[in-house]
């Protein structure tokens, strides 16, 4: 079975300082892993994917595999980060077609 | 590209009554997929959908639930005699190729009395 975990349903953070949003996922094929984040009053958009090891908004993240996590990462937070983040996988082995979510990260930076 | 087009925004039904949810998926894109986002709680995939054919429906509840997305028109979720655990927030998203990125639609909340 598929399963994202976000453990943290808030975090609160200073601007400028960093920020780590956890996820753990539990999946025995081949995942891909998405974050998805979001702002208030706009739609769900993606913020990266592991696949492209692009950093976007200055937020990283990187899979791996042996602690079987992909914590987004960004080493100095801005105001504009404020909103909701979502971990999300899909099975590149099964056609990658749904995606299974976490409950979400609501995150604030405080000024 | 006006993006993924969902109506009505919110819908309000009794007890008993049918609601009917409208995705328009991006233009271009023929791959259609719904999930459902309960109160504190993370989007949950209900079904995907290809022009006028249902791919996979694992997370469909068994009874209630359909959806279809047909040659012409939108995509469509229909809940039949709702209950009061149907109240949720229903997503709509799109994508032009199977395992690309998914467009999300702004959803439709729907409140049941």
């Amino acid at each position: 079975a598929q399963r994202v975990t976000q453990p943290e349903k808030l975090l609160s953070v200073f601007k400028g300082a960093p920020v780590e949003l956890k996820c753990n996922y539990s999946y025995s094929g081949s995942p891909e892993l998405f974050w998805y984040v979001q702002y208030s009053r706009q739609r769900l958009q993606l913020l990266l994917r592991h696949i492209s090891r692009e950093s976007i908004k200055g937020f990283t993240a990187d899979l791996n595999k042996g602690e079987t996590s992909f914590h987004l990462k960004k080493p100095f937070a801005q105001e504009e980060d404020s909103a909701m983040y979502y971990c999300a996988l899909s099975g590149i082995d099964q056609g990658a077609q749904k995606l299974v979510f976490g409950q979400g990260t609501r995150l604030t930076i405080n000024p | 590209n006006a993006g993924v087009m969902q109506n009505p925004r919110h819908l309000v039904r009794r007890r008993g009554q049918e609601a009917r949810l409208r995705c328009s998926p991006m233009k271009g894109h023929s791959h259609v997929y719904w999930y459902r986002q309960l109160p504190e709680e993370g989007l949950k995939f209900m079904v995907y959908l290809q022009k006028e054919n249902i791919i996979d429906e694992s997370g469909m509840p068994k009874e209630r639930f359909s959806a279809e997305f047909p040659k012409e028109g939108p995509s469509i979720l229909r809940i039949q005699q709702v209950v009061r655990g149907d109240s949720a927030a229903y997503f709509c998203a799109s994508s032009p190729v199977r395992g690309n990125e998914q467009y999300f639609g702004p959803g439709t909340r729907l409140t049941v009395t």
